[in-house]
């Protein structure tokens, strides 16, 4: 079925680096895409969303860019800071009322 | 502005006991309400979800059933718990319409032994 996958399963960055993180989704039909950060024992939160009628998203921080061509997607975090260290998580829609989501990135920051 | 809340946060139960989680939003009207349960180190996955009251989707066939009584009530039940319901439940809201951002409750995390 479809799927939304992510490259590396654990990220390790020193801080005030930059970190990419990847995911690639095979859905045709997605069009809305969210990242969303999860803290050990929370909730998702969500970071920032980009439709794909669009090829780069930026935020406070963070950018996300939308490459339809080869469906992948990734989410730049500029000068990481200890406090992103956190399970990212990807996800797509099309139409319909759902969510898919990939399996998740940790990102690990070294002091 | 709109809050979602859970709970419990956290219930240890015995194998075969019945379970009533519950999750309500404030704020906001004919949300669109969602379950995922999230083993640990793992992704979400989607249990069910409402486009209204009374109406439920269900994505799994599993022991777990779920009900919105009202606009912004949603609640994950069980007759009888199994091992392998424990986990990390989460609910989750949207504003009613197709492609929106979903937006998750803190979360119970359930322990069945």
């Amino acid at each position: 079925g479809e799927s939304v996958g992510l490259h590396l399963p654990t990220l390790s960055v020193q801080e005030g680096d930059n970190s990419i993180i990847n995911c690639a989704y095979s859905n045709s039909a997605s069009d809305y895409f969210i990242w969303y950060k999860q803290e050990s024992g929370k909730g998702p939160q969500f970071i920032i969303d980009i439709r794909s009628n669009m090829d780069k998203r930026q935020g406070q921080r963070v950018t996300v860019l939308l490459n339809k061509t080869v469906k992948h997607l990734s989410l730049q975090i500029a000068a990481t800071q200890p406090g992103d260290s956190a399970v990212y998580f990807c996800s797509e829609a099309d139409s319909s009322y759902k969510l898919i989501f990939g399996s998740g990135t940790r990102l690990l920051v070294r002091p | 502005s709109q809050t979602i809340h859970q709970w419990p946060a956290t219930l240890v139960q015995p194998v075969g006991s019945p379970l009533s989680l519950e999750c309500t939003v404030e704020g906001t009207s004919n949300p669109n309400l969602y379950w995922y349960r999230q083993a640990a180190g793992r992704g979400l996955q989607l249990l069910f979800y409402s486009v209204g009251i009374g109406q439920i989707s269900s994505e799994v066939p599993q022991n777990l059933s779920a009900s919105r009584p009202q606009d912004r009530q949603f609640i994950l039940s069980s007759k009888k718990l199994l091992l392998s319901d424990s986990g990390f439940y989460l609910c989750a809201w949207n504003p009613g319409t197709a492609q929106e951002t979903q937006y998750f409750g803190p979360g119970t995390r359930l322990l069945v032994l």
